[in-house]
């Protein structure tokens, strides 16, 4: 089945470690976005990537990193320097102008 | 001005209710639009197009009026499985920030 796939589901951080979160997908959608989400708010902007080896940072772009060496992975890295990283993490693509999602990544800090 | 908004709720309303959802773009230059359902703690999905002809899909109906930048969703004869948050989102067919979402308005139907 085509889709995309975020690991891992939970993830725990300590304080000052970098973390990385996974998106794969295997719909050949050249677009792919990470947004965050906090308790009752919308999804945020981090980053996007219109095509393989190019992103752009979106509107909370701090304290993270991207990488789009492949069109199948946008790797999402929180590092230390994101003070406030507790939250939950989408990764999307887009195709036909339309939006499809991972199943999402809950990190914590520890 | 935020590019989408939609009123937060919640909306609180009885099984077999009537509610109306609304939401406003300020980029004329969008063309495609949806609605989104988020579950609590799941990733949004898809619940329908918006087409400026208007669409409806079982009781759930989707209108857009382009001149005046609004888009809505119906949703007629609530059950108690249709509480969910919905986004309404908008897309960009060119250029590099494709999609724009609404922060979500919640919906809680009660027995």
């Amino acid at each position: 089945d085509g889709g995309i796939t975020q690991s891992p589901k939970y993830l725990f951080r300590k304080e000052g470690q970098n973390v990385t979160l996974s998106c794969e997908q295997n719909l050949n959608h050249d677009a792919m976005y990470w947004y965050r989400q906090d308790p009752g708010q919308g999804l945020r902007l981090i980053y996007y990537s219109q095509i393989v080896n190019d992103f752009q940072k979106g509107d909370i772009a701090e304290g993270y990193s991207v990488s789009r060496e492949k069109k199948e992975s946008f790797p999402l890295t929180v590092t230390s320097a994101q003070k406030n990283p507790t939250a939950f993490y989408l990764c999307a693509t887009t195709g036909r102008s339309k939006a499809f999602f991972g199943q999402g990544t809950r990190l914590t800090v520890v | 001005r935020k590019e989408v908004e939609q009123d937060p709720g919640p909306f609180n309303v009885p099984e077999g209710a009537t509610v109306a959802f609304n939401c406003t773009y300020s980029n004329s230059a969008s063309q495609s639009f949806f609605w989104y359902r988020q579950d609590c703690r799941k990733e949004p999905k898809l619940l329908m197009s918006v087409y400026s002809s208007g669409n409806e899909d079982g009781r759930f109906t989707a209108q857009l009026n382009r001149a005046s930048q609004y888009i809505s969703l119906l949703i007629r004869d609530s059950k108690l499985s249709d509480s969910a948050t919905y986004l309404c989102v908008v897309t960009l067919d060119t250029g590099r920030r494709a999609l724009t979402f609404g922060s979500g308005t919640r919906l809680q139907v009660q027995p």
